[in-house]
């Protein structure tokens, strides 16, 4: 059972606009991580967020974690082909694995 | 230096064959995993040791064997290869079993390519 479904799976648009991608569950976790995986390479953590609402930046990314602890999104401002890349979410239960999202294929056109 | 290594980076065998794919880690982390990626790109968990003691074991074939030497790696065995092992498998670390919570560090995975 897949338990977190990210959104969309594939976005293309062009440098300087925003964006936003979420991640969506229906169960509560204790934790929520955002990793950038770039090709031919391993996922690199981006971000974590552990209380509900809250925000966390990362220059021009911004992470909200759900108010419920259910859900959570990434806003990226003035893209830039930099970003390309694919981004997993990953949910972590108190004495539970990690559970991944499918990932968002991102690609920014220059 | 790299924190999280995995060996070979690229692994092409044939069906049947038995091989196997190496991980370290420099970080003095207690927890080490080992995850299967496959063709879209979906991270799924295999295997995962606590200083050395296996805590997470999935529904993965017999024919896959981690062995844990020491805290600082992890290999992975497997025998009689078949097709649908095919796919990229990184090997991940974390400070202790609590702090897998805050994030990983993953290595830059293996290849396997079985023909």
């Amino acid at each position: 059972t897949q338990l977190l479904e990210q959104s969309p799976q594939f976005l293309s648009i062009q440098e300087g606009e925003n964006l936003t991608v979420y991640c969506n569950s229906s169960s509560v976790f204790s934790s929520l991580q955002w990793y950038r995986q770039e090709p031919g390479e391993g996922p690199v953590l981006l971000v974590t967020v552990v209380t509900g609402g809250e925000v966390k930046k990362l220059k021009r990314l911004t992470f909200q974690f759900g108010d419920a602890r259910k859900d959570s999104s990434l806003h990226i401002t003035a893209a830039q082909p930099g970003d390309t890349g694919l981004y997993l979410c990953a949910g972590a239960r108190r004495d539970d694995k990690i559970i991944f999202g499918k990932g968002t294929r991102l690609h920014i056109l220059p | 230096d790299t924190a999280v290594s995995q060996t070979p980076k690229y692994l092409v065998t044939q069906m049947g064959n038995d091989k196997s794919i190496k991980c370290e880690q420099n970080l003095g982390h207690d927890t080490m995993y080992w995850y299967k990626q496959d063709s879209k790109k979906f991270l799924k968990i295999m295997f995962s040791y606590n200083n050395k003691e296996l805590i997470i074991n999935e529904t993965v074939p017999n024919r896959f064997s981690p062995k844990s030497p020491d805290k600082a790696h992890l290999n992975l065995h497997i025998n009689s290869l078949e097709l649908g092992d095919s796919a990229v498998y990184f090997c991940a670390s974390s400070q202790d079993w609590d702090s897998k919570n805050y994030g990983y560090t993953f290595g830059s995975g293996t290849r396997l390519t079985v023909v």
